[in-house]
């Protein structure tokens, strides 16, 4: 079946380090690809998401660019900020009803002043 | 705009006790869901409904039950608690037509059952 898998976390970075959390994905068909952020006591929120091949989903400074060939999804930043702290989740659609997703377990990360 | 909204935010229950979660948005979304969240699980699918009367099964519906009379609201039902129901609860709408609509989440039900 359908899954996600993202690196483990938790992940401690220093302010304005560079950010990669890797997502690969397992699917049938051609699903869309998300990143969504949790932060703490809140709900996911949509971070970015990718809906074909080749496709680079942005905002807020994040990026991932969907790769078919190496069914891939990685999320990166430039330069993160203590702001960033919070919990990443990459999901893909199942490709039946409009809304269901299959989540990774999400990777929290930290970000040091 | 409130968007999701749920009630409680926490929850104690004894095992065997029941209770609804309640979930509503004022978005005039179509389709609504139940996900959990465990540690290290990520989030799982429960129950979800791609319109008022139209329900369905997710990937861990046992234990719970859900109804969807109006398109705002869609109550969680656990009948008969149990100490494995324990979790974060968060219901979430989505308002597009298409796999790439993005989901609208809920703030969460944190439940304990002892």
């Amino acid at each position: 079946g359908n899954s996600v898998t993202q690196m483990e976390g938790p992940v401690t970075l220093s302010e304005e380090a560079f950010l990669t959390i890797n997502c690969t994905y397992t699917a049938t068909g051609y699903p869309s690809l998300f990143w969504y952020v949790q932060y703490p006591g809140e709900g996911l929120q949509l971070l970015l998401k990718a809906t074909k091949a080749d496709d680079k989903g942005s905002n807020k400074g994040f990026e991932a660019t969907y790769r078919k060939e190496t069914t891939s999804f990685h999320l990166e930043k430039g330069s993160v900020q203590v702001s960033d702290s919070a919990v990443y989740f990459c999901a893909l659609s199942d490709g039946g009803s409009q809304g269901n997703l299959i989540f990774g377990k999400g990777t929290k990360l930290s970000v040091k002043p | 705009n409130a968007g999701v909204t749920q009630t409680p935010k926490f929850q104690v229950l004894k095992t065997g006790q029941s209770m609804t979660l309640q979930c509503a948005q004022d978005m005039n979304h179509e389709y609504m869901s139940w996900y959990r969240q465990d540690p290290g699980m990520g989030l799982r699918l429960i129950h979800y409904s791609v319109g008022a009367g139209i329900t369905d099964q997710g990937e861990v519906p046992n234990g719970y039950n859900v109804s969807r009379s109006t398109t705002e609201d869609f109550p969680l039902r656990l009948l008969s608690a149990a100490p494995s129901q324990t979790s974060v609860y968060f219901c979430a709408s989505s308002g597009g037509q298409g796999v790439g609509s993005p989901l609208h989440f809920g703030n969460g039900t944190r439940l304990t059952v002892t």
